[in-house]
This record gives structure tokens, C-alpha cells and sequence, in this order.
């Protein structure tokens, strides 16, 4: 089945303490792209990458890093979490970055940083 | 970074009512995408529009791309229990695709 897969689905963690949501595609994308959904503010874009050992910063990267070593994944790096990171992280892929080719998103994970 | 308008932020509708819900931007769009998100799972897609004008259906589900290529618009008819969750618009003019910041639906039996 195609699909973006990313774990951990659920995580609280504390200030400070680095962690890494992984993310997965098995549809051969070559753009992938992270997004945090916080209430009343849609999804906003953290970082995304057009291909392999290409990536680049969205609207909100700050306290985020990515890395693209294969063109199947894409982590999402916290290198100290902050409370003001708690949020609903979705992973997406697409064909291309071209904005009108249609993303397919992951599942979610919901992270709490206490 | 940009965001689009949209409206309303939340409806609660009894089962059978049609829904209206729109997007807008101070920008112009090539693309209009709708989404919808379940409860628990991520955004998928329900309707693409690639055309000033163009209106498209999908079932119960239609949506227009507006004239002035600044908004756009998607109508829900006959509303049923499982239409429960977030809708977001999403436009794009190049290669950036921005998102709209949701529309809630809760429907009653």
C-alpha cells in the first residue's frame, strides 16, 4: 500500500531532551516536506526537500533540523525541545515540488514537551 | 509565511443540511487544492482545481475555482455523519503550496 509512515505516532518528552520523528515514503517522492498543525493556524510548513541532499526552510524552521540522506526518508531533528514546540507534526510527500502536484501525508505525531 | 483566509473557522450542522465553506487570498493561485482530515489521521485530498472558473464534483462534494483566481469555494450537499472533520484549503501559484487554516465541521444526528 503507498503510503507516508511516521513514528513515533505519540511522544511526550521534556525540555531539552533531543528527539527525532522519522518519516518514510514507499512511493519513490522526490519532495517530502514536514508540517506542524496548531489550533486556529492550519498546517504550517517547517522544512521540506525537493530531492535527495537538497533541503530547504518553510515558514516556521526555527528549532527544527531535516535531514534527506535517502530519497525514501526524511527526520525531523529537535535538537532541544521547547513547550512552545508542542504541536500535531504531519510528514508529506509528492511526486515534485511543483504546487500542483498532490500531496500524500502521513498519519500525525502528536508531540508534548513538558 | 502567507496563510490563507478561511472561513468559518467551525460549523455545527444537523445531518442532511448542506455546507458552504470558501478560501481567500490577497494573492493569485494557479492551483486550488480541498482537503479533508479525519480525526486522527492526516490531510487527504477530495478535489483539485487547476483552472480559473473551473467548478468539479466529487460525489457529494463540489468546489470552484473563483474567477479572480484569489478564492475559492467548496459545498458539501446532504451532510452525513461521517463528513465530521477538518477541511483546509490549499493554493499555490509556483512551487509553493500555502494552506488554509481549516474549517472544523461537526454534524448532529
Amino acid at each position: 500500500e503507498a503510503q507516508v509512515t511516521q513514528n513515533p505516532r505519540y511522544l511526550i518528552t521534556v525540555t531539552g531532551k533531543k528527539l527525532t520523528v522519522t518519516c518514510s515514503q514507499n512511493m519513490n517522492h522526490e519532495y517530502m516536506s514536514w508540517y506542524r498543525q496548531d489550533p486556529g493556524l492550519g498546517l504550517r510548513q517547517i522544512y521540506y526537500s525537493m530531492n535527495v541532499e537538497v533541503t530547504d526552510k518553510g515558514d516556521v524552521p526555527e528549532g527544527y533540523k531535516v535531514s534527506r540522506k535517502e530519497k525514501r526518508n526524511f527526520p525531523l531533528i529537535l535538537e532541544s525541545p521547547s513547550p512552545n514546540q508542542t504541536s500535531l507534526y504531519f510528514c508529506a510527500s509528492s511526486f515534485s515540488g511543483s504546487g500542483a502536484n498532490v500531496l500524500t501525508f502521513g498519519a500525525g505525531s502528536r508531540l508534548t514537551v513538558l | 509565511g502567507q496563510q490563507l483566509n478561511q472561513s468559518p473557522q467551525s460549523m455545527f450542522i444537523q445531518e442532511g443540511e448542506d455546507v458552504s465553506m470558501n478560501c481567500t487570498s490577497s494573492s493569485i493561485f494557479n492551483t486550488w487544492l480541498w482537503y479533508k482530515q479525519d480525526p486522527g489521521e492526516g490531510p487527504v485530498l477530495l478535489i483539485a482545481l487547476y483552472k480559473a472558473g473551473e467548478l468539479t464534483s466529487n460525489g457529494r462534494l463540489t468546489a470552484q475555482f473563483g474567477i479572480t483566481r484569489k478564492d475559492s469555494f467548496l459545498n458539501i450537499s446532504a451532510s452525513i455523519p461521517s463528513d465530521v472533520g477538518i477541511y483546509f484549503c490549499a493554493g499555490s501559484h509556483t512551487d509553493k503550496l500555502i494552506f488554509g487554516t481549516g474549517t472544523r465541521l461537526q454534524v448532529f444526528p
